[in-house]
């Protein structure tokens, strides 16, 4: 089985300051993960993703994110937080074609960033 | 359609009514997803549809939950006798071909509300 965790249901960063939402996953063999968003009443938008390569992935709106495979982590990071990213991020896994397991992404809980003026 | 579209974008029921949601996924992808959002709560999978190939259907939560996807498109999720708990935020994606790399393409979601 595969599943996400975000431990934080809220984070909140002042604006300018550098942020981080954190996520942990577990899943058979290699992962492949996500980053999506989600602004208000507003589909999931796509963020990022690792599937393999340099543990430092660059995304949208200036986000990165680094997978840690001995931690087992791939948290976000902004260098510099806008009130504009404040909305609702969500952690997926996935495990490679050559595991088994769900085909789908398994999306964690989510996590509120309220980024303040 | 430029984007994963579905509908409707709101629906109130009554306890026990059957309701039916649409998902109209991009042109020429071939893989499609059904998940739930509910109030507070991530994202919970439902079903998933890959070209020809039998759905994964592991995610429905009973036997009141179906979908089907006619022609490799369209696609409809029915809840039948619904009940309270039902009550979340049916969202869509698309995607080129499951299990490859490829991102999620969403739809905005229907909310069903049920009374």
């Amino acid at each position: 089985a595969q599943s996400v965790a975000q431990p934080e249901d809220q984070v909140n960063v002042a604006e300018g300051n550098p942020l981080t939402v954190k996520c942990t996953y577990s899943v058979s063999g290699n992962p492949y993960l996500f980053w999506y968003v989600q602004y208000p009443n507003r589909g999931l938008q796509f963020l990022l993703k690792y599937i393999t390569g340099d543990n430092l992935v660059k995304g949208s709106y200036g986000f990165e994110a680094e997978f840690n495979k001995s931690q087992t982590s791939f948290h976000l990071k902004k260098p510099s937080a806008l009130v504009s990213d404040s909305a609702l991020y969500f952690c997926a896994v996935r495990a490679d074609l050559m595991d088994t397991g769900r085909r789908a992404l398994t999306f964690g809980s989510g996590t509120r960033l309220q980024v303040q003026p | 359609g430029a984007g994963v579209s579905q509908s409707p974008s709101n629906k109130v029921t009554e306890k026990g009514k059957d309701v039916e949601l649409r998902c109209d996924p991009i042109s020429g992808h071939t893989a499609l997803y059904w998940y739930r959002q509910s109030l507070g709560q991530g994202l919970e999978f439902l079903i998933y549809f890959q070209g020809n190939s039998a759905p994964d259907k592991s995610g429905l939560p009973s036997d009141r939950f179906s979908a089907e996807r006619t022609g490799g498109s369209v696609s409809t999720l029915t809840i039948q006798r619904t009940q309270q708990e039902d009550s979340a935020v049916y969202l869509c994606a698309s995607s080129v071909l499951a299990g490859t790399t490829g991102e999620l393409f969403f739809g905005e979601g229907s909310r069903l509300t049920v009374l």
